[in-house]
């Protein structure tokens, strides 16, 4: 079975600097992995995946991530924040081909922006 | 691009009745829908995966005879929170899949049992 380990629940960044929110994965068959951002009392947004090919994965919002396979990372990362990304992010996994059985989530970062 | 809706939105019951949440894809047929409870401040935790036309399939330690799941037809997912209890209060999120690993989230509902 996967599991998804986000090391930070929170973290606070002043607007306009860089930020990177880490997530390390456990599995033992190759993985698809996810990158989810949720604003209050609001569903899920996909921000971007990996399922194969280049590492390096841009996403909407300016959001980027790295695959690292040797380190079991998908950590994402944005050059310069805004108050708007304030949200809570969660990092996610399925091992199945075609996603057919669910995704296993991490337990989520806050990001707060600070001005 | 590919909508889910979830309805309702939010509902509050009283203790010891059911609650229907629908989850539909709006525009494109799901041969696979998820439901997922997060508490607050928590994680998405799977509940259970629905086939359309087969019954659920209930992750380990859900109640399938509290949380009834439907999956009648290709939009159309339904979870029946059975006898809902203060504690069955929660956010509950539907997704679902419309090819290989293009997964759609709804917006949520927010469960309060008083």
């Amino acid at each position: 079975a996967q599991s998804v380990t986000q090391l930070d629940s929170q973290v606070p960044v002043f607007e306009e600097a860089p930020v990177e929110l880490r997530c390390n994965y456990s599995s033992s068959v190759s993985v698809y992995l996810f990158w989810y951002v949720q604003y209050p009392n609001q569903g899920l947004q996909l921000l971007l995946k990996y399922l194969s090919g280049s590492t390096l994965v841009k996403g909407i919002n300016g959001f980027e991530a790295e695959f690292n396979k040797s380190q079991t990372s998908f950590h994402l990362r944005k050059p310069s924040v805004h108050i708007s990304d304030t949200a809570e992010y969660f990092c996610a996994v399925s091992e199945t081909g075609g996603g057919a059985d669910g995704l296993t989530f991490g337990k989520g970062t806050h990001l707060i922006i600070q001005p | 691009g590919a909508v889910v809706s979830q309805h309702p939105s939010r509902v509050i019951c009283k203790s010891g009745t059911s609650v229907k949440i629908e989850c539909r894809s709006l525009d494109f047929q799901a041969t696979t829908m998820f439901w997922y409870r997060q508490f607050p401040k928590q994680s998405l935790m799977l509940m259970a995966t629905s086939n359309e036309g087969s019954k659920a399939t209930y992750e380990q330690g859900v109640e399938k005879d509290k949380f009834l799941i439907n999956h009648a037809s290709l939009t159309l997912s339904t979870l029946t929170v059975t006898s809902a209890h203060p504690e069955d209060s929660s956010f509950y999120i539907c997704s679902a899949r419309l090819g290989d690993m293009r997964i759609h989230f709804g917006p949520g509902t927010r469960l309060t049992v008083t």
